[in-house]
């Protein structure tokens, strides 16, 4: 079935760095989602990518859809401790296939 | 309007003991899916539901199963608890049209297995 890798797996920084996370598979994917679950919380939806090469923008936050539509990736600017939590991304295979989700970066930011 | 809801919030079980947990999704959602997350593994994909009927099935032992009923709630089932069954589960529900796909979590059961 379909999978996606997701790459660190875990991302310490001080607060106002930078952080980039991303996410791979093999085969061509429909779309991809973005995710945050918070320390004892449940995921969030943030964004859903489906053009090749789409760039989206949420405030300090940057989503890419790869030209391929085989990678993805999540950048944060200037991170600030709101920030922390795991980053999850997620892709659907088709109409019918299930919401399959990468493993996650844990995203921690030191004050 | 409301938002997922799971019960119970947390359970502790003995090895050996069947558990039932259930979901209720946002009102006018038909698809409910079921995840098993615990530390290092991410979101596990168990089962989908959509319009009672399962669409979608990972890759879990027959002791994992469910359901979903004509009011899209659903309910999963686990039977002979073993250790390793330990873990978050989380459901969410989703329009699942073409155009929206999101997903909408709960805050999950956390089962404890003894």
């Amino acid at each position: 079935g379909q999978q996606v890798m997701q790459i660190p797996q875990y991302q310490h920084v001080q607060e106002g760095e930078d952080f980039t996370t991303y996410c791979n598979s093999s085969t061509t994917l429909s779309n991809i989602q973005w995710y945050k679950q918070r320390p004892g919380g449940h995921p969030v939806f943030l964004i859903q990518l489906v053009k090749s090469g789409e760039v989206k923008k949420q405030k300090r936050l940057t989503f890419q859809f790869g030209e391929a539509k085989k990678n993805s990736s999540l950048h944060i600017t200037a991170t600030q401790t709101t920030d922390v939590g795991t980053y999850f991304c997620a892709s659907l295979g088709g109409r019918n296939t299930p919401l399959v989700f990468g493993k996650g970066t844990r995203l921690s930011v030191i004050a | 309007k409301a938002g997922v809801t799971q019960t119970p919030r947390y359970l502790i079980k003995t090895r050996g003991q069947q558990v039932t947990l259930s979901c209720s999704p946002i009102s006018g959602h038909r698809s409910v899916s079921w995840y098993q997350q615990t530390p290092g593994q991410g979101l596990q994909f168990l089962f989908e539901y959509f319009s009672e009927t399962q669409r979608n099935k990972g890759n879990f032992p027959g002791r994992f199963s469910g359901r979903q009923f004509s009011n899209s709630r659903s309910e999963m089932n686990v039977s002979t608890l073993e250790l390793g069954d330990s873990a978050l589960y989380l459901c969410a529900s989703s329009l699942r049209t073409e155009k929206n796909t999101e997903a909408f979590f709960g805050q999950g059961t956390r089962l404890t297995v003894v």
